[in-house]
């Protein structure tokens, strides 16, 4: 079946770095991508919805200049958290989702878990 | 705009019970609705996927209704296991099927052996 592979799987960073996570489509090209957030004990929100090409269309509340988000190919989409603070401590995930075909089938990395001191 | 509402949030059983998730939603026009499972610190595994103009699915001891008149679905596990703990996740894909899909909040299975 289709996969999708996202890293790193966990990150601890200090605040005020910048942290990139990349969702590959490992057997599928993806024209969109989508990038997901989970709080604890909460469920997952969309922060972002990627295509291949063009800028990424952000969620109401989530701040561009903030997620930076880069879909350079068809199987690469990347999510670049700038200048991390504490309550962007989150679980990310990715979704990608097949091109033209089955679109109904939505493959999701197995997520991110970012910390930040 | 979509609510997605997933009723218990947490339920514990023991091993062998058979039983009920629920999830309700509040728009009807939707193009599909999933059953996810996520286990702690995991990404998701679907279970079951149920197109709008389909009633129900199954999968080995998972069987999922769709009932979309009155916006809900259920998930119902057969015989459970103590593999089956984890979360199971509702989701909505939304009628012009743009790839994005409503969460709702989880339901925190733990099957005691």
């Amino acid at each position: 079946g289709a996969v999708v592979s996202q890293h790193p799987s966990w990150v601890i960073c200090k605040s005020g770095t910048s942290v990139k996570i990349e969702c590959r489509s490992l057997d599928f090209q993806a024209t969109t991508m989508f990038w997901y957030r989970q709080f604890p004990k909460q469920s997952l929100m969309l922060m972002a919805t990627s295509n291949e090409g063009s800028k990424a269309t952000y969620e109401q509340g989530v701040e561009k200049d903030k997620f930076l988000i880069n879909h350079a190919s068809l199987t690469l989409s990347t999510l670049t958290v700038t200048s991390a603070h504490p309550e962007d401590s989150s679980f990310y995930i990715c979704s990608a989702r097949t091109r033209g075909g089955v679109s109904e089938k939505l493959f999701f990395g197995s997520g991110t878990q970012l910390s930040v001191l | 705009k979509q609510e997605v509402t997933q009723i218990p949030a947490a339920l514990s059983v023991p091993e062998g019970e058979n039983l009920v998730l629920n999830c309700s939603f509040t728009d009807s026009a939707i193009y599909n609705l999933q059953w996810f499972r996520q286990d702690p610190g995991k990404g998701l595994t679907s279970l079951l996927l149920i197109q709008s103009s389909q009633r129900e699915q199954t999968s080995g001891r998972l069987n999922a209704s769709l009932d979309k008149s009155s916006g809900r679905s259920t998930l119902y596990i057969a015989a459970s296991q103590p593999g089956d703990s984890a979360t199971y996740l509702c989701a909505i894909a939304g009628s012009s099927n743009t790839g994005k899909l409503i969460f709702g909040q989880g339901t925190t299975l733990q099957v005691k052996p």
